[in-house]
């Protein structure tokens, strides 16, 4: 285990609406990564959170959004929910202090969405 | 752009036996770091070894360890002595030094059999 908790564990929705996913990060960590899982794929990086400001985007489109708030825990909004957007959805902590430590990612188990 | 390859959709070994699991990465940077994730059926990653690309020699994790071929980009997962436990999905990622994603590649389906 690695201290990482993510909510919830599995969410149906329909096209068109919008979903929240949150992710409590492990205790003392101050950077959050959120990172898309396709079935049969590595993750893809969305982006990155480091004192609650996006410190780092990947290759998706403006309807994904996050935040982290003050206890660095943080969430993943998706609006306007498309079919493709069906995958399961990471959520990684780590601790930008030293180089070596924010290196050290440490996941949780995700959330699978499900878009109908 | 950065990209990973790991050209072994699954693998199989005996128990007891070692494995091989390849990946090639390409890239223009000379400060990256390449790391070997499980998922195990419970979707969590979990971090298996890493290795800085400005460090010469090899990563060694207990019974895992890496052939880290900087030149040829390349960067293998040996496990030996395979238990039942270390079946799993393994992905091969690579991360420059200053920036804050992990490219990952397609993975790799290990199967441990008696």
């Amino acid at each position: 285990e690695t201290g990482v908790t993510q909510s919830p564990t599995h969410l149906i929705k329909t096209r068109g609406q919008q979903v929240t996913l949150r992710c409590s990060s492990q205790s003392g960590h101050n950077t959050v990564s959120w990172y898309q899982q396709a079935l049969g794929q590595g993750p893809q990086f969305i982006f990155q959170y480091y004192r609650e400001e996006e410190n780092g985007r990947g290759n998706f489109p403006p309807r994904f959004s996050g935040l982290q708030f003050p206890n660095y825990s943080s969430e993943l909004n998706v609006n306007a929910l498309e079919l493709d957007d069906s995958a399961l959805y990471l959520c990684a902590s780590s601790l930008r202090f030293r180089r070596q430590d924010k290196e050290k990612l440490f996941f949780g188990s995700g959330t699978q969405l499900s878009v109908l | 752009a950065q990209t990973v390859t790991q050209s072994q959709p699954e693998m199989s070994v005996q128990e007891a036996e070692t494995v091989t699991l390849s990946c090639t990465y390409d890239t223009s940077e000379s400060d990256y770091y390449l790391f070997w994730y499980k998922q195990p059926p419970s979707r969590q990653m979990i971090l298996v070894i890493r290795q800085e690309a400005y460090k010469q020699q090899n990563a060694t994790e207990n019974r895992f360890s890496v052939n880290f071929q900087k030149a040829a980009k390349s960067f293998s997962l040996k496990i030996s002595d395979s238990q039942l436990g270390d079946a799993a999905m393994y992905f091969c990622a690579y991360k420059p030094g200053t920036a804050s994603k992990l490219t990952f590649g397609t993975g790799t389906r290990l199967q441990v059999t008696l």
